[in-house]
């Protein structure tokens, strides 16, 4: 079957570094989403990673290892506005998005 | 980027009614669009992939016959929930994927629509 784990809840401090890590197993495979989602509102786009390796944006970078059915959402000088849940997504073979359950991030001051 | 529109943002209806939530792609043409639902901290159920003139996909255990989706040009969807009863009150989200550009297949979503049936 397909699944995507990813822990449900993280706790950090502000300014400091997070990272949220996701496995995946998926029939085929056409890449790995990361999404941001504050409580009460739609999800936005953060990354896509289809190659291995790792992806800077910003304050945010997205790690993929392809072999190893992993990723990762790595948050620095973490701010309280970064307080969401991060949602984990990969594609399949269909080009289906099979999501996570999302990870709440906490932040505090 | 690519925006999507949703309508209503919010909506209170009765039991038994039917209510319509329309998808739009603002920007783009989008050949497919996608509902979801989501219940209180849990995350997205996609309910149904809806191409641009044909029948919408169903996930398994969605009720086609209550959650009817129209996806009547490159630019609309829509989706109906029929007969609404209170376990159908949940956040519903729409997204669309855009062709016309890029190899990412990202999804676009709309704000999503908040549904409460009394």
């Amino acid at each position: 079957g397909q699944n995507i784990d990813q822990p449900t809840e993280m706790t950090a401090t502000e300014g400091a570094i997070v990272q949220i890590n996701c496995t995946y197993q998926t029939s085929g495979f056409n890449g790995l989403f990361w999404y941001q989602q504050h409580a009460g509102e739609a999800p936005t786009f953060l990354s896509y990673n289809v190659l291995d390796g790792l992806e800077e944006k910003g304050r945010f970078s997205s790690f993929l290892s392809r072999s190893k059915g992993y990723s990762y959402l790595l948050l620095k000088e973490l701010q309280m506005k970064d307080s969401a849940s991060y949602l984990c997504a990969a594609m399949d073979s269909n080009y289906q998005l099979i999501w996570g359950a999302g990870t709440k991030l906490i932040i505090k001051p | 980027g690519a925006v999507v529109s949703q309508h209503p943002s919010r909506v209170i209806c009765k039991s038994g009614t039917s209510v319509k939530i329309e998808c739009r792609s603002l920007d783009f043409q989008a050949t497919t669009m996608f509902w979801y639902r989501q219940f209180p901290k849990q995350s997205l159920m996609l309910m149904a992939t809806s191409n641009e003139g044909s029948k919408a996909t169903y996930e398994q255990g969605v009720e086609k016959d209550k959650f009817l989706i129209n996806h009547a040009s490159l630019t609309l969807s829509t989706l109906t929930v029929t007969s609404a009863h209170p376990e159908d009150s949940s956040f519903y989200i729409c997204s669309a994927r855009d062709h016309g550009g890029g190899d990412s297949y990202e999804q676009y979503f709309g704000p999503g629509t908040r549904l409460t049936v009394t």
